[in-house]
This record gives C-alpha cells, structure tokens and sequence, in this order.
C-alpha cells in the first residue's frame, strides 16, 4: 500500500533554532518527492520538489534531502523564524498509469520566541 | 491580486441543501483540483481536471459534482449536503511540471 508517514507528529523550538522533519514513504514506483508549508487555515505553498536523481534542494532557509534507495526524506529549517510556525506536509507522487498524490498528515512546528 | 481564488470563503448550511463551491485562476494553468481537509488527515483528492473537456474522479468523489466552465473556472457542488462534508475545501492549479499552486480554502460545515 502506498503511504507516506512523517515524524514528529509536532514540534516546538525556540527561534533561532535549526530543526528537522522526517518523511518516510513506500509508494512505487516514485516520481517525485515534494514538501509543503501550511499555515493554518490557508492553503498548502509548495516549498521543494525532487525527483529520483536529486539527493538535496534548498529554498532559502529550507534543505530537503531526498535518498530514494531508503525511500526516506527530510526537510531542514535553518535558524528558525517565528513565521515558521506551520505544518509540513511531505507528498509523493506515484509514476506510472495510476499517477496520483499522496499525502502525509504534515508536522506541526511552532516557533517560540 | 491572488492567482488562485475561491468563493466563498467560509459557509454554514444545512443538511440537504444544494452548495456551490468556485475556484477562479489567473496563473494560466491547464489542470485544476479540488481537495477536502479533514482534521489529522492529509488532504484527499475530490475531482481533477487536465482540460476544460476533462473531469476525472478522485478518490473520494461520491456526493460531490463538478464543473469545467473554462480554463481558469472550476466549481464543485454537493448537490445534498451532509454534515460527514464539514471540511476545509481547497482547489488548486498545476502545470504539466506538476508543481500545485492552492487557493486560499473554504470552510464548509454543514448542521
């Protein structure tokens, strides 16, 4: 079964402060990897997307590591801001004739000050 | 202005009532979604559409209709709705990358 799970469920850090979401999937065959920001009650902003061939992208303060053989990612905030408080949903998008988008539940960050 | 705009943004109504939600875009995009939210869990996929002549059923399509008017218009109707539908509405466009760009959502709940 396709499925996408993210660890931790909820995070809390103090601004200023690097973190680093998990996202394990077991969808196959893979196309691409992507994270997603959303702030509560508004709709999900794209953050990254990676294909099998790339290992990391950056987006300013977010790094996403992608290793496809351990089907494993992680997205990494990088001094930490207080509009940083969001969730993060990893999504990966299966290849073949039933293409389709499957979504993780997202962690949820809070940024303290 | 936003590229992608939904109508109404929150909305009460009542069991049985006919509801009409509208997506509007300006980015261009050929492919249109519409996805529901329900607390702790991801979003699901309701309808999708490649191109105006295109509707595809999603994962969770029953109780819900849609409609393609143009490119930049897709709108989805619960023809009786029904309290299970309370929810947080998105659309959202892509291009052939595949990249999705998400309006701002429309609370729906329903008595």
């Amino acid at each position: 079964k396709n499925q996408v799970e993210q660890s931790p469920q909820s995070l809390i850090i103090l601004e200023g402060k690097n973190c680093t979401l998990q996202c394990n999937y077991t969808v196959s065959p893979f196309s691409n990897l992507r994270w997603y920001k959303q702030d509560t009650g508004r709709g999900p902003v794209s953050l990254t997307i990676m294909t099998f061939s790339e290992n990391t992208k950056s987006n300013g303060r977010y790094t996403a590591t992608l290793d496809a053989d351990t089907k494993q990612s992680s997205l990494h905030i990088t001094a930490s801001q207080l509009s940083d408080s969001a969730s993060y949903i990893c999504v990966v998008a299966s290849a073949g004739n039933n293409r389709k988008l499957i979504w993780g539940l997202g962690t949820s960050l809070a940024v303290n000050p | 202005d936003a590229d992608v705009t939904q109508t109404p943004r929150n909305r009460i109504t009542k069991t049985g009532k006919r509801i009409m939600l509208e997506c509007s875009q300006t980015k261009g995009h050929d492919r249109m979604y519409w996805y529901r939210q329900d607390p702790g869990l991801g979003l699901q996929l309701i309808y999708y559409s490649f191109d105006v002549k295109d509707i595809n059923k999603g994962e969770i399509s029953d109780g819900y209709s849609v409609s393609r008017q143009a490119q930049a218009k897709f709108s989805l109707s619960l023809e009786s709705a029904i309290p299970n539908q309370t929810a947080l509405y998105f659309c959202a466009t892509s291009d052939l990358g595949g990249e999705q760009f998400f309006g701002p959502g429309t609370r729906l709940t329903v008595l």
